[in-house]
């Protein structure tokens, strides 16, 4: 059973340009949920959907930052306009239910650099 | 949010039990302990959780004080391979959005 799987694992972008960041779930898993990572920092949660909706997005920046499940496919992160402190690594994470006794299952992170 | 306080890093020899330290005194009943780790470049990966009682996987034990405001990470036989971040995380049941809350976690070193 293939991880939660994330790519690209690299992205460089230049200011104001467009980032997209996929994220595909493990297999069976219907609950994905999107972190940022600061050097030296622990992560800050962004936003938790469900296929085809977004439960909780209290952590994303009001402008910007988009976030999608569709009902086939990847989940999508999608940064407009980015600007240089966009900058970090942004891991997905999954899990098979929503609880709070649940594990989440993350992915290897895309590490997203703004010129 | 209930927060967590533990120590910016530890160093341990190899082959030896480590034991990393949480203080999260203001945790509340409904507050389920999670342990995550970070290895280096890579995403973090669960490792253990209780609520009030000692808990034991593959991996690790959990010892969880009495009172609740404290809990330990055990290790039996650190090896080089458990070089990470540890991140104790509080975990409210009364929250809908079932968020991870992150402190900065410990920087476990594990001298060969």
């Amino acid at each position: 059973n293939a991880g939660v799987m994330q790519n690209p694992r690299h992205l460089v972008r230049r200011r104001g340009q467009e980032a997209r960041l996929r994220c595909s779930p493990m297999k069976g898993h219907s609950h994905v949920y999107w972190y940022r990572q600061l050097p030296e920092e622990g992560l800050k949660f962004m936003v938790y959907l469900q296929k085809e909706n977004i439960i909780d997005e209290s952590g994303m920046p009001k402008e910007r930052f988009s976030a999608e499940f569709p009902k086939e496919g990847p989940s999508i992160l999608r940064i407009q306009q980015v600007v240089r402190g966009d900058s970090a690594a942004y891991f997905c994470a999954s899990s098979p239910r929503a609880g709070y006794y649940n594990e989440q299952f993350f992915g290897p992170g895309t590490r997203l650099t703004v010129l | 949010d209930a927060k967590t306080t533990q120590p910016n890093s530890m160093e341990s020899n190899e082959e030896e039990p480590v034991h990393l330290p949480c203080n999260h005194s203001t945790i509340s009943g409904t507050d389920y302990i999670h342990w995550y780790r970070q290895l280096p470049s890579q995403g973090p990966e669960y490792v253990i959780h209780g609520l009030t009682s000692n808990v034991n996987n593959r991996m690790a034990s959990l010892a969880i004080a009495e009172d609740r405001k404290s809990s330990t990470l055990i290790l039996h036989r650190a090896t080089l391979r458990d070089a990470a971040v540890y991140y104790c995380i509080l975990r409210r049941s009364a929250d809908s959005n079932y968020q991870l809350i992150w402190g900065a976690g410990t920087k476990l070193i594990i001298k060969p």
